[in-house]
């Protein structure tokens, strides 16, 4: 079956224009996390979806990023005012009942 | 806060066992994960296991718990040239989120 999906895999901006980035996740899953993997490092968790509400937003680093999942599915991450400083690879994640955890390939953002 | 770390670099011959190690704080994580990121690419679930076992043997990955010492090791079999890739290990504590290391990079040799 399909897994968790990003669009668009790549996206370079400009220093402060705002950016969305979208996820797809497994079918039926009702949880959903967004990630941020900077080079060499661990990802880091930034936010996380049961159905239409943020459970956790702890992870956020600053009110530019905010995050939406209207319809308990597909969630879109959301970056005002982008910084060089958000340049990463930001990965989403589903799990149907928060064991396994599948990530999407990923979007990379470069900020230039 | 949480921490999980891993030694950077571990280099094996093909055919030989390879064993990553991790430790951790949390002692609240309910399950302990381990994942496969080849260059490019997303991140692949391997594994896990839940808090209260000691060990999980799926095909060539064993995972061994140390749960007293905080400590996690994923062992692969018969490592092939296709197991090089960077190998996090992560933990699953409060709030459902999950906590990476810095991962280790795996480079298997012929």
């Amino acid at each position: 079956g399909a897994g968790v999906s990003q669009t668009p895999s790549n996206k370079v901006t400009e220093k402060g224009k705002y950016v969305e980035l979208r996820c797809d996740p497994i079918s039926g899953h009702t949880a959903l996390y967004w990630y941020r993997q900077s080079l060499g490092q661990g990802p880091e968790f930034l936010i996380y979806f049961q159905g239409t509400g943020a459970a956790d937003d702890s992870g956020l680093p600053n009110d530019r990023f905010f995050a939406v999942r209207p319809e308990g599915s597909v969630s879109t991450l959301k970056i005002q005012r982008t910084e060089r400083g958000d340049s990463a690879v930001y990965l989403c994640a589903s799990s149907l009942d928060g064991t396994g955890k599948f990530f999407g390939p990923g979007t990379r953002l470069t900020v230039l | 806060g949480e921490d999980v770390e891993q030694s950077l670099f571990l280099s094996v011959r093909e055919g030989d066992s390879s064993v990553i190690n991790c430790t951790y704080t949390d002692s609240s994580s309910t399950y302990l994960y381990w994942y496969k990121q080849e260059p490019g690419a997303g991140l692949q679930l391997l594994t896990y296991i839940f808090s209260n076992m000691d060990m999980k043997q799926d095909q060539r990955l064993t995972v061994l718990l140390n749960k007293k010492d905080k400590h996690l090791s994923l062992r692969i079999a018969d490592t092939q040239t296709g197991d090089s890739a960077i190998y996090f290990c992560a933990t699953g504590g409060g709030g459902n989120k999950l906590t990476f290391g810095t991962g280790t990079q795996l480079k298997v040799e012929l």
